[in-house]
């Protein structure tokens, strides 16, 4: 069946610095691609999407473009802050509605 | 703004009984999911339902059952707790597959089974 494969965390950064998050998926089909974000104590958030090949989401100063031949979603941010400290999860949704989460990577900033 | 509420934060529950979270929406999505979410696991998918009175069953139903007798109200059943099931139990309202965008996700209900 379809999966997501997402890096281990924790992923710990100082403020300003460049991140990235991997994110790998398998799938039957054309899927559309999600990264959520969970803040402390809260629900998950959709922070952005891409809905076909080559798409570019964005949101927040984060980025991911969907990227069919290597089956791949990475989440960039240029320059990260404290509060972008967070549970992030990929995501793929598959053509019934059904959405795969990857486990999740905690990233924590320091100042 | 609200968009998926769910009825309790935090819950606690002794082994044996039977525990009903609740789940409410105000956009009038057809789809509707259960998922808990577990350190190490991710979510994984409980059940879902794509319509009023429609259940499936996802990835880990057992010990679980749900009840859809309203569009905007999904209700996950324990049916005897157990602490198993101590969990993050997220709820989600997601629009048909020609609307990706919309897709909302409750707070979560906190349960822990003693």
């Amino acid at each position: 069946g379809d999966s997501v494969t997402q890096m281990e965390g924790p992923v710990t950064l100082s403020e300003e610095a460049f991140l990235t998050i991997n994110c790998t998926y398998t799938a039957t089909g054309y899927p559309s691609l999600f990264w959520y974000v969970q803040y402390p104590g809260e629900g998950l958030q959709l922070l952005l999407k891409a809905t076909k090949a080559d798409d570019k989401g964005s949101n927040k100063g984060f980025e991911a473009t969907y990227r069919k031949e290597t089956t791949s979603f990475h989440l960039e941010k240029g320059s990260v802050q404290v509060s972008d400290s967070a549970v992030y999860f990929c995501a793929l949704r598959e053509q019934d509605d059904k959405i795969i989460f990857g486990k999740g990577t905690r990233l924590h900033i320091l100042p | 703004d609200v968009k998926v509420t769910q009825s309790s934060r935090y819950l606690v529950k002794r082994t044996g009984e039977k525990v009903f979270l609740e789940c409410v929406q105000d956009m009038d999505h057809e789809n509707m999911f259960w998922y808990r979410q577990d350190p190490g696991l991710g979510l994984r998918l409980i059940y879902f339902s794509y319509d009023v009175k429609m259940k499936e069953k996802g990835d880990i139903p057992e010990g679980y059952s749900v009840s859809r007798e309203k569009k905007e109200r999904f209700s996950l059943i324990l049916e005897s707790a157990s602490t198993n099931q101590t969990s993050m139990y997220l709820c989600a309202s997601i629009a048909p597959w020609d609307r990706p965008y919309e897709q909302y996700f409750g707070p979560g209900t906190r349960l822990t089974v003693t």
